[in-house]
Order: structure tokens, then C-alpha cells, then sequence
């Protein structure tokens, strides 16, 4: 499917478990983004990457991992979960810079028990 | 403490009101752009601001930008049912686009 997906779309854990949320786009866009969405927040960015093998923190980083080895794939990784992480879970895509428009995965619901 | 507040945080009106969104910082932002999201599903970019003062209108939509480029608002004539969803303004800071914490407009038939 062309676009951007998520997967899982739902997710049930524990603490202390570790979980992978996966991220492919079929657009080959440059810069991809990890956000997290939770009531009065908003959108939180956890990590973002500008290209293949470059990542770099956003807001909220402590207990998240991600890797890029590939320009369509961008897996967040939750190390050992904890309950503080229970939220939804989006990916993005941009085609060359910030200022671009975003384009957004369906989303992730994480619970960690 | 968000960089961006909008208000309302919650809207619930009768469809054929009209309202408006607001979008308010102390910071400059180079630009600013509003995303809706419907229950289950990702943002959509409605708009992208750039220019102090700018205007712009997107059917029932209207977008302005403030001057000093602080703050923006959403204004939607006639609201209706399908204007359902979760709004959020979202600016390019430091690099990185800071979005607010959403305003949810329920619209009733």
C-alpha cells in the first residue's frame, strides 16, 4: 500500500517488557518523526531522523530507541516499558525539511500494564 | 508549560454557528500550520502560514497568521457535523515543529 503504516495498530504489554512499533513509507521521504499523543499534550516528538543512519532527540526521549537503516523504515523501540509510556503512537513523514508538510501514520495504541 | 496554547480547549456548538480557534505564544515562529485529526486516524495538514498578517481560505476556513507572527486563529463559518475533529496549530521552532495541545470542536446536527 502506498502511504505511510503503522504497525501494530494496538498494543498490550507490561512493564518492563520491550516493545518495537514499526514505521514504512513508500515515499522515500527524507526526514521521518516519532510522536507521542496524550490528553493536553498534544503531539510530542520522541526522535526524529533526516536520512538513513541519522536520528536525533526531540522532547521526549528518555526510554526510547530508534534506529534507520533503511530510508522507508524507522522502528521505535521501548526498552523496558513503563506505564508513564501507555499512549498513541505516531509516525510521520516529511519530504525534504521541517517546513514541509507532515504526513502521518493511523497511529499506535500503546498500553503498558 | 506549552509553547503553544490554544483555546478553547473543548468546543461544542449547534451546526450553522460559526467559531474561532485561537493559537497564542510569546515566541516568533517562522511559520505556523493547522492539522485536523478525526478519532482514530493521523493529522492532516490543512494549512501552512508564513507571512505576518496572511490570510488565507480554505472553503468555510479562514486562517490569519497575527503581524509579529506570535499567534494564529482558525475561524469556520457554518459549522457543521463534518467539522468534527481535533484542530491543532503547530509552529517551526529551534528547528523542529512544536505543535499545541489541540482544541476538540464537537459539532451537533
Amino acid at each position: 500500500d502506498a502511504g505511510i503504516t503503522q504497525s501494530p495498530r494496538y498494543k498490550i504489554t507490561e512493564t518492563g517488557r520491550q516493545v518495537t512499533l514499526m514505521c514504512h513509507q513508500t515515499w522515500s521521504h527524507s526526514y521521518m518523526f516519532w510522536y507521542r499523543q496524550d490528553l493536553g499534550h498534544g503531539l510530542r516528538l520522541i526522535y526524529y531522523s533526516a536520512a538513513a543512519d541519522i536520528t536525533d532527540k526531540g522532547e521526549v526521549p528518555d526510554g526510547y530507541v530508534v534506529s534507520r537503516s533503511k530510508t522507508e523504515n524507522f522502528p521505535l523501540t521501548l526498552e523496558s516499558a513503563t506505564r508513564s509510556q501507555t499512549s498513541v503512537y505516531f509516525c510521520a513523514s516529511s519530504e525534504s525539511h521541517w517546513g514541509d508538510e507532515q504526513f502521518f501514520g493511523p497511529g499506535t495504541r500503546l498500553t503498558v500494564l | 508549560t506549552q509553547l503553544l496554547e490554544q483555546s478553547p480547549q473543548f468546543l461544542s456548538i449547534q451546526e450553522g454557528e460559526n467559531l474561532t480557534v485561537y493559537c497564542n505564544s510569546s515566541s516568533v515562529f517562522s511559520s505556523l500550520q493547522w492539522y485536523r485529526q478525526e478519532p482514530g486516524e493521523g493529522p492532516v495538514l490543512l494549512v501552512t502560514v508564513v507571512t505576518g498578517g496572511e490570510v488565507k481560505k480554505l472553503k468555510r476556513l479562514t486562517f490569519q497568521f497575527g503581524d509579529a507572527r506570535k499567534d494564529s486563529s482558525l475561524h469556520i463559518t457554518a459549522a457543521q457535523p463534518g467539522d468534527t475533529g481535533l484542530y491543532l496549530c503547530a509552529g517551526i521552532r529551534g528547528g523542529k515543529l512544536i505543535f499545541g495541545q489541540g482544541t476538540e470542536l464537537s459539532v451537533k446536527p
